[in-house]
């Protein structure tokens, strides 16, 4: 069984260049998450996608973007980046739209950290 | 809305002797409760989950958690912590009440540092 995995690991962008961090979804699983991690904070949900439709969606702004493709992988993509969007992002996958069976238990992959100068 | 309280930034514990890290919430309906950890640069790993039934619930590497509705608490335990329980530990809710349309949002607290100390 192939645990989620995420692209790239680390990166640096400059203040208002854009950005896409990629996502493959664990085997078996159809939907996708996004958190974004700020150092020394909890997770915070992003958006979420099923069927390559997005479902659910966090207090971010719409220069937070996302995909989802035929085979399940995801991509988030931030415009405009700002200093503040510096963070850890985390990508989780689960089976379905409540996830885990219905109980919302979702699996994390190790995580893209951005950094923005 | 949903929320997850830890009050404890960090807990200190000698190895061997018992590991608690406090968890509260707040949702509108029965909730779904998990605890994850994350260890240094590294993605969240589950370790348990209460969903229904038995208020005591046992997960992953010795961890168990007891809900609490009365007190709308969701500790995390472990009887006998080891050097390599140090991490950061997270708890995190999900409102059963709430419809498919709220997919797979976790809400998350602040998170509280283990260290097990030798």
């Amino acid at each position: 069984e192939t645990g989620v995995t995420q692209s790239p690991t680390h990166l640096i962008k400059t203040r208002g260049q854009q950005v896409t961090l990629r996502c493959s979804s664990q085997s078996g699983h159809n939907t996708v998450s996004w958190y974004q991690q700020a150092l020394g904070q909890g997770p915070q949900f992003i958006f979420q996608y099923y069927r390559e439709e997005e479902n659910g969606r966090g207090n971010f702004p719409p220069r937070f973007s996302g995909l989802q493709f035929p085979n399940y992988s995801s991509e988030l993509n931030v415009n405009a980046l700002e200093l503040d969007d510096s963070a850890l992002y985390l990508c989780a996958s689960s089976f379905g739209l409540a996830g885990g069976g219905g109980t919302g238990e979702l699996f994390f992959g190790e995580g893209s950290r951005l950094t923005v100068l | 809305a949903q929320s997850v309280a830890q009050p404890e930034d960090q807990v200190n514990v000698a190895e061997g002797n018992p590991l608690t890290v406090k968890c509260t919430y707040s949702v509108s309906g029965n909730p779904y409760l998990f605890w994850y950890v994350q260890y240094p640069n590294r993605g969240l790993q589950f370790l348990l989950k209460y969903i229904t039934g038995d208020n005591l619930v046992k997960g992953s590497y010795g961890f168990e958690a007891e809900f609490n509705k009365s007190q709308t608490s969701f500790h995390l335990k472990k009887p006998s912590a080891l050097v390599s329980d140090s991490a950061l530990y997270f708890c995190a809710v999900r409102d059963q009440g709430v419809g498919q349309a709220a997919g797979n949002k976790l809400t998350f607290g602040g998170g509280t540092r283990v260290l097990v100390k030798p």
